[in-house]
């Protein structure tokens, strides 16, 4: 399996509400990722979980909150997001010591398909 | 931290023509340069990457150069076709990284025309 997977692939949500983007991975990747995406931006870092733990954290708001339960999965809760938070979150993964691997891919990240996030 | 710029921000061709994408790097320490392919609605794609320990590589008709010494590296893609149309970054990853962290360029829209 070398997919990363993502779910809901679209969100919309009020101001108010709660919700969860879940992103699951079985490729043996110890490295996984959050992104937050705008139309035709590149892909900007949120968080980074390295063994289940949070390695980096880029002064992301306290009204994200990630969360990996186990090595397969990775978790984004949301919680009274703004109008501006609406973009593409992407999930990705990655070994995570930078190594040769076999086919000559060296640390490659993998992304998911993204959940198309809309704040209302 | 690393800085990546990368140029143009829009590319169009006409089908057959080539197509180059350049980008710079601030960080000489970095040692690993992806590019990622973004269709409309659809995740990055991994095309292409290439080590500091090497100066190009080739897949088809997708080919990328890195000169460490000006610290820039570019995409050349050969007898472009539409389906090459979608949005492209180039991304540098400082050694000792370890974590695989990713700095990315602004992108490029690329268009083929039929």
């Amino acid at each position: 399996d070398t997919e990363v997977t993502q779910t809901p692939k679209h969100l919309v949500m009020g101001m108010t509400n709660k919700k969860s983007l879940k992103c699951e991975q079985h490729m043996g990747h110890r490295a996984m990722y959050w992104y937050k995406q705008k139309a035709k931006k590149p892909p900007e870092l949120m968080f980074v979980y390295s063994y289940e733990k949070l390695s980096i954290n880029e002064s992301v708001p306290s009204r994200f909150s990630p969360e990996c339960p186990n090595s397969s999965l990775l978790n984004l809760h949301l919680h009274a997001l703004q109008p501006e938070d609406s973009a593409l979150y992407l999930c990705a993964s990655s070994q995570e010591r930078a190594r040769r691997l076999a086919g000559g891919s060296y640390n490659e990240q993998f992304f998911g398909p993204g959940t198309r996030l809309t704040v209302l | 931290g690393e800085n990546v710029e990368q140029h143009p921000s829009t590319l169009s061709v006409q089908e057959g023509d080539s197509a180059v994408i350049k980008c710079t790097y601030s960080d000489s320490a970095s040692n690993y340069f992806p590019w990622y392919k973004q269709e409309l609605g659809k995740r990055p794609q991994l095309i292409i990457d290439i080590r500091s320990n090497v100066g190009e590589k080739k897949d088809q008709r997708i080919a990328v150069t890195l000169n460490k010494t000006a610290k820039h590296f570019s995409l050349h893609i050969t007898e472009t076709q539409p389906e090459d149309s979608a949005v492209y970054f180039c991304a540098a990853n400082p050694r000792g990284s370890t974590l695989g962290r990713l700095y990315f360029g602004r992108g490029t829209q690329l268009t083929v025309w039929p």
